[in-house]
């Protein structure tokens, strides 16, 4: 079967460091997208990790183990506007979603 | 810049009538998916296309189908459109195993 788990709800103080985690049992792996969404509006594509370790993208980073089915997206310096889901996407065509992290960011 | 645009951004029908969603890509991507996401139930894949006339279902393409005629243009049918129906709609497109990019999405209202 295929299966991805992210926590349904986040919430971290503006400043702050964020980490949320993704966990998946997939039948086909070609990579491990992670996508932002803001409520009414599409995802937008923020990371992709195909090898093991750390993918750093400005106040973003996405890590990888392939050996363990795990991922996380860690956010720093925390903003209000990062306030969004968070979705973790695998797998080959179609990528399996993850339901989201709605992550709340509170001043 | 890849862009996916659909053809509303809001629509409102009426039982039984017969819909239309468009969907088109312009990056010549060969795979384009019509999802619908709901609160709670994350994004859920209804058909698929990998190829311009080919079509796979997804998870829940009951109610639904699909057309492909050219290689940018993915449409999602629903037949008779029913109340259960009414979901925010996402339709997106790839090439191979990169990025998967999505439209800006229709909310539809079936009263």
């Amino acid at each position: 079967g295929q299966n991805i788990d992210q926590p349904t709800e986040m919430t971290a103080t503006e400043g702050a460091i964020v980490q949320i985690n993704c966990t998946y049992q997939t039948s086909g792996f070609n990579g491990l997208f992670w996508y932002q969404q803001h409520a009414g509006e599409a995802p937008t594509f923020l990371s992709y990790n195909v090898l093991d370790g750390l993918e750093e993208k400005g106040r973003f980073s996405s890590f990888l183990s392939r050996s363990k089915g795990y991922s996380y997206l860690l956010l720093k310096e925390l903003q209000m506007k990062d306030s969004a889901s968070y979705l973790c996407a695998v797998g080959n065509t179609p990528l399996v979603f993850g339901k989201g992290t709605r992550l709340s960011v509170i001043a | 810049d890849v862009k996916v645009t659909q053809s509303s951004r809001y629509l409102v029908k009426r039982t039984g009538e017969k819909v239309f969603l468009e969907c088109v890509q312009d990056m010549d991507h060969e795979n384009m998916f019509w999802y619908r996401q709901d609160p709670g139930l994350g994004l859920r894949l209804i058909y698929f296309s990998y190829d311009v006339k080919m079509k796979e279902k997804g998870d829940i393409p009951e109610g639904y189908s699909v057309s492909r005629e050219k290689k940018e243009r993915f449409s999602l049918i629903l037949e008779s459109a029913s109340t259960n129906q009414t979901s925010m709609y996402l339709c997106a497109s790839r090439q191979d195993t990169d990025t998967q990019y999505f439209g800006p999405g229709t909310r539809l209202t079936v009263l």
